[in-house]
């Protein structure tokens, strides 16, 4: 089952605006994480937020999470061409459910960023 | 240090037919992973092993098989290809339980399967 839902499902600004993306998870976790995926290739870590933090920043990515309402946003600043790509949160629902030993994916937002 | 390496990257198979997927890590990480990625459903975890020796079913273990002889090595086999196996299969490979430490997780290229 999708633990991870990512809002909206598609993306499209202009280069220089900022881009937010949603999850939304629906059980207990103990950390969340985004990727990226570009068209064609294998998924590269973005950054990671444990449950017990509440905002991350990693260059021009700002991370937030909200236990509470069990969602996440991913904010790029400054976008450029090079960020147009599929983003995917993830979380380790499952393990900390007692299930499986490993990452449970959301479907993806596809940003594209015109030039 | 190639990282995560996938092959074969494309494959057509007919139905029936069985194959290996096959994954390696030089980063001498415990953990590996197989997962499918389908059009609008994100990845799945279908396999992983916590170290040499040790494997287990993820989400969708159906239709495959996996075994762990060595830390570097992590094949996927599928016994009897079904036109629903047709996908995209990513390896991933970390030092632990990344999610759980914070480690990062490293995918593979991924592999691209059409079964026929």
């Amino acid at each position: 089952s999708q633990q991870g839902e990512e809002d909206p499902q598609a993306l499209s600004i202009q280069e220089g605006e900022n881009a937010t993306m949603n999850c939304s998870y629906k059980t207990s976790i103990n950390n969340l994480q985004w990727y990226r995926q570009n068209s064609g290739r294998g998924l590269v870590h973005l950054i990671l937020i444990r449950s017990n933090e509440r905002e991350k920043h990693s260059g021009r990515l700002r991370v937030t999470l909200d236990t509470s309402k069990k969602s996440s946003s991913l904010l790029i600043t400054a976008s450029r061409a090079a960020d147009t790509a599929s983003y995917f949160c993830a979380t380790d629902a499952g393990y900390s459910g007692g299930g499986a030993d490993g990452l449970t994916f959301g479907k993806g937002t596809h940003l594209i960023i015109q030039p | 240090n190639a990282g995560v390496t996938q092959t074969p990257k494309f494959q057509v198979l007919k139905t029936g037919q069985s194959m290996t997927l096959q994954c390696a890590q030089d980063m001498n990480h415990e953990y590996m992973s197989w997962y499918r990625q389908d059009p609008g459903m994100g990845l799945r975890l279908i396999h992983y092993s916590v170290g040499a020796g040790i494997t287990d079913q993820g989400e969708v273990p159906n239709g495959y098989n996996v075994s762990r002889s060595t830390t570097e090595d992590f094949p996927l086999r599928l016994l009897s290809a079904a036109p629903s196996q047709t996908s995209v299969y990513f390896c991933a490979s970390s030092y632990n339980r990344g999610w759980v430490s914070g480690n990062t997780i490293y995918f593979g290229e991924g592999s691209w399967l059409t079964v026929v």
